[in-house]
């Protein structure tokens, strides 16, 4: 599993609250994303960071935020503006230009609204 | 911007049977075109990936075939496996533009011992 980590595994949030979800990665990978996975669902994206201090929205980000201040860190907020949090969020890194084009993903994290 | 779909949904094979899943896009500039392995509650797993200047990849069971005129690409396992049974997503994307994954909407795969 060693390369890129989520936490928490498992979160539960009150209606009204803003979480933030962990991602980091040591393969010094340049790009990083985030997706979210419904039940039977394939992934869509919410995020994704090109590099530092850069990131662009993805197809669902509305609700969203994040940050990319270091290389190896990418969180992810769920804020109480996203209507239907529920879900599993993985979060995923790509090496940089010339690299791998694999993504590889974090575990995931499974939020639910309570 | 880039829709995919993927097709059958579920698909049952007994074991020692070949599986085959389809996956269509609709951009015509994407040019990478991976396939991920997903086991319950688990992450996504690479498992075989093409680029476009390429119809076809081969990896021991597993084999991938891409038509960019129809933009379609398709998954093909042979002799599965009991082990195969999983959920798998096919995805498409353009390498110089942030390698943005549209993934396809999974197919549950089960293999019958």
């Amino acid at each position: 599993d060693g390369g890129i980590t989520q936490s928490p595994k498992y979160l539960f949030r009150k209606e009204g609250q803003n979480v933030t979800l962990s991602c980091e990665q040591n393969l010094n990978h340049d790009a990083m994303y985030w997706y979210r996975q419904d039940p039977g669902q394939g992934l869509r994206l919410i995020y994704y960071s090109q590099i530092v201090n850069d990131f662009q929205k993805g197809d669902i980000a509305e609700g969203y935020s994040v940050s990319r201040e270091k290389k190896e860190s990418f969180p992810l907020t769920v804020t109480s503006a996203q209507k239907n949090p529920t879900a599993f969020y993985l979060c995923a890194s790509r090496g940089g230009a010339g690299g791998d084009n694999e993504q590889f993903f974090g575990p995931g994290t499974r939020l639910t609204v309570l | 911007g880039e829709n995919v779909e993927q097709h059958p949904s579920t698909l049952s094979v007994q074991e020692g049977d070949s599986a085959v899943i389809k996956c269509t896009y609709s951009d015509s500039a994407s040019n990478y075109f991976p396939w991920y392995k997903q086991e319950l509650g688990k992450r996504p797993q690479l498992i075989i990936d093409i680029r476009s200047n390429v119809g076809e990849k081969k990896d021991q069971r597993i084999a991938v075939t891409l038509n960019k005129t129809a933009k379609h690409f398709s998954l093909h396992i042979t002799e599965t496996q009991p082990e195969d049974s999983a959920v798998y997503f096919c995805a498409a994307s353009t390498l110089d533009a942030g390698n943005m994954l549209t993934f396809g909407g999974g197919t549950r795969l089960m293999v019958k011992p």
